[in-house]
């Protein structure tokens, strides 16, 4: 098992371009989410989905949508990026909720 | 609203010192609690604890909850430089599957 997967590594983008980070998991977890992390900041979730075409705001959604068509894969947009959006994120999955697993992250830097 | 507070956050020690991480949390419907160690890339799981006062134990790593004090403590013995990481600690609430809410960790740096 791949586990979960994340693309791109590394990424930078102009103020206004817009991008999807992919994810991915091979585990047939019904739940998924994508979180940010800033330094000292922990890890902040931005949206959540406990199953395909089912999802849910977290804490710092704006700016960025998701959607999940099937279980496998949930994509994160950032619709116009922002500096504001420079952080790293990271994705995981979750059979019953808790115990979350998380992807080798995207660092992505907005100029 | 719901918060998960972690202490210290900062620490550094030598190495064979022994460890004690803090988290406090105040949270409705609290499910679990989970600590995660974090080195330089993702968090990876350490133990998910929903019983009060039973230690869960995975080598010179340790930890117990407290939920009548709404606490967990994350020992770690005779640490080793390896041991040097962010240790994250995340409650999850029953009402709301999938998701967790994170503290802002500790940052534990092992001197040899």
């Amino acid at each position: 098992n791949a586990g979960v997967t994340q693309t791109p590594k590394f990424q930078v983008l102009k103020t206004g371009q817009s991008m999807t980070l992919q994810c991915a998991q091979d585990m047939n977890h019904e739940y998924m989410s994508w979180y940010r992390q800033d330094p000292g900041m922990g890890l902040r979730l931005i949206h959540y989905s406990v199953g395909a075409g089912i999802t849910d705001q977290g804490e710092v959604p704006n700016g960025y949508n998701v959607s999940r068509s099937t279980t496998e894969d949930f994509p994160l947009r950032l619709l116009s990026a922002a500096p504001s959006q420079t952080s790293v994120y990271f994705c995981a999955s979750s059979k019953w909720g808790d115990t979350q697993y998380f992807g080798p992250g995207t660092r992505l830097t907005v100029l | 609203e719901d918060k998960v507070v972690q202490s210290p956050l900062s620490l550094v020690v030598h190495e064979g010192d022994t460890v004690t991480l803090n988290c406090s949390y105040e949270v409705t419907n609290f499910r679990s609690l989970l600590w995660y160690k974090q080195e330089k890339k993702a968090p990876t799981f350490l133990f998910m604890l929903t019983s009060s006062g039973i230690e869960k134990k995975s080598g010179r790593l340790s930890s117990i909850l407290d939920k009548k004090e709404l606490f967990s403590i994350l020992n770690i013995t005779a640490t080793q430089t390896g041991d040097s990481a962010v240790y994250l600690c995340a409650v999850h609430r029953g009402s709301t599957l999938g998701r967790l809410y994170f503290g802002r960790g500790t940052q534990l740096t092992v001197w040899p």
